[in-house]
């Protein structure tokens, strides 16, 4: 069994504080990491896919780190805005046909 | 990329009936995976469904709970059979190339 973990389970912060949230998986058989931002009645949406140690990958104030050798990745928003508020899902996948094993996500919630 | 859609969006269902789910894409895959989201649970893999053969189940799950079809590349369907409230969830349908993408979901309620 695959155990994919994700802290915190729920966060509140106030608007234009920094966040940042921890995706922990299984250091062996890496494949790749996928961070989602998931908002109620709308489609996973795809944030990051990290590959390589060390990677780093930004997108606008949202920001992610990868260490495959200790199994952790995290993902960083800077001047939270209310729009942010979503559940944050990290995803690791150990082949290249496609299986993955979600977190249980983070959900953050941005108070203006 | 790919677009998928999903229907129904969200029903409500007796216990004991079955509801079919489909799925759609825009741009043809050799796989797509159907997973579901119970309340408070991550996504968790039902099945992937390949064209040409049977659906490969993960463990925990069976067909004749969870019978699906793949007729051609762009489109499956995820029957959820003999329903009963704990099959109360979000179903969402997955294809991956390099990044993994997934359709609106069904929103289903088990009553």
């Amino acid at each position: 069994i695959l155990n994919v973990e994700q802290s915190p389970q729920s966060l509140h912060v106030q608007e234009g504080d920094s966040t940042n949230f921890t995706c922990s998986f299984p250091s062996s058989n890496f494949y790749a990491l996928h961070w989602y931002r998931w908002e109620t009645a709308k489609s996973p949406e795809a944030l990051f896919v990290m590959t390589l140690n060390g990677d780093e990958k930004k997108k606008g104030r949202i920001s992610a780190t990868l260490n495959t050798k200790e199994g952790y990745s995290y993902l960083y928003i800077k001047g939270s805005q209310p729009e942010d508020s979503a559940t944050y899902l990290c995803a690791f996948r150990w082949t290249n046909a496609g299986k993955s094993t979600f977190g249980d996500g983070t959900t953050l919630t941005v108070k203006p | 990329s790919a677009v998928i859609s999903q229907k129904p969006s969200r029903d409500i269902c007796q216990r004991g009936t079955s509801l079919t789910i489909q799925c759609q894409v825009d741009s043809q895959v050799t796989m797509m995976f159907w997973y579901r989201q119970q309340p408070g649970q991550s996504l968790t893999l039902i099945a992937t469904a390949n064209q040409g053969s049977e659906a490969t189940y993960e463990s925990g799950f069976v067909i004749d709970k969870f019978p699906i079809s793949r007729p051609n590349l762009t489109f499956s369907t995820l029957t959820v059979s003999n329903m009963s409230p704990e099959d109360s969830s979000i179903y969402l349908c997955s294809v991956t190339d390099y990044e993994q993408y997934f359709g609106p979901g069904t929103r289903l309620t088990v009553t």
